[in-house]
């Protein structure tokens, strides 16, 4: 069974531009949430997707956005990149929201964003 | 709001030996969960053990287990018989009950396994 897949696993990008992360839930996982990891604030909530819905959200500005597809895979968006959103982000799924608590999350290895 | 601290930044322990994570948390909820996630040089973050705070006995996955001490707000991990493999950043993790919580972790501790 394959483990959630994140795909870059690198990326460089420039002050301004806009990118895109990709992630792969677990076969039979509905629900994907993201997480940004850096050394400074640790790691911190940004969203959860069930049903192609955005159900909750973390305490971040409208450039973090994402979507679900009807297959579970999850896109996040972060547009007009600052030094400041280098970080690993990553993404975390499992069966549906309510068995998120008995089953917990499993997470993927994550993108490395960095901003030059 | 919820808030989960770990105060050692950083630990080590000799192969074979018994080490303990601590970790305090905040909160005026009655329905949680608590986890430990492990997270080694892949980054890959793994979980280690839950606890259902409403659950009195203390999980236990093998050479892991927890104190949960929930009058005190207090959920350490204790791995016994470390292994090197254990090496890794170890996370303390806070959850509401219901559908709409999400992770809330703490800061980390970096546990190395000295052989």
């Amino acid at each position: 069974k394959a483990g959630v897949t994140q795909t870059p696993r690198y990326l460089i990008k420039t002050r301004g531009q806009q990118v895109t992360l990709s992630c792969s839930p677990i076969s039979g996982h509905r629900s994907v949430s993201w997480y940004q990891q850096t050394p400074g604030q640790g790691l911190q909530f940004l969203f959860e997707y069930f049903s192609e819905t955005q159900r909750n959200k973390g305490n971040f500005p409208g450039r973090f956005s994402g979507r679900q597809f009807s297959n579970s895979r999850s896109e996040m968006n972060v547009s007009t990149l600052e030094l400041g959103d280098s970080a690993l982000y990553l993404c975390a799924s499992t069966t549906e929201p309510q068995l998120k608590s008995l089953h917990g999350y499993t997470f993927g290895s994550g993108t490395r964003l960095t901003v030059v | 709001a919820q808030t989960v601290t770990q105060s050692q930044p950083e630990m080590s322990v000799q192969e074979a030996e018994t080490v303990t994570l601590s970790c305090t948390y905040d909160t005026s909820e009655s329905n949680y969960y608590l986890f430990w996630y492990k997270q080694p040089p892949s980054r890959q973050m793994i979980l280690v053990i839950r606890q259902e705070a409403y659950k009195q006995q203390n999980a236990t996955e093998n050479r892991f287990s927890v104190n949960f001490q929930k009058a005190a707000k207090s959920f350490s991990l204790k791995i016994s018989d470390s292994q090197l493999g254990d090496t890794a950043m170890y996370f303390c993790a806070f959850m509401n009950g219901g559908s709409q919580g999400n992770l809330i972790f703490g800061k980390g501790t970096k546990l190395s396994v000295k052989p």
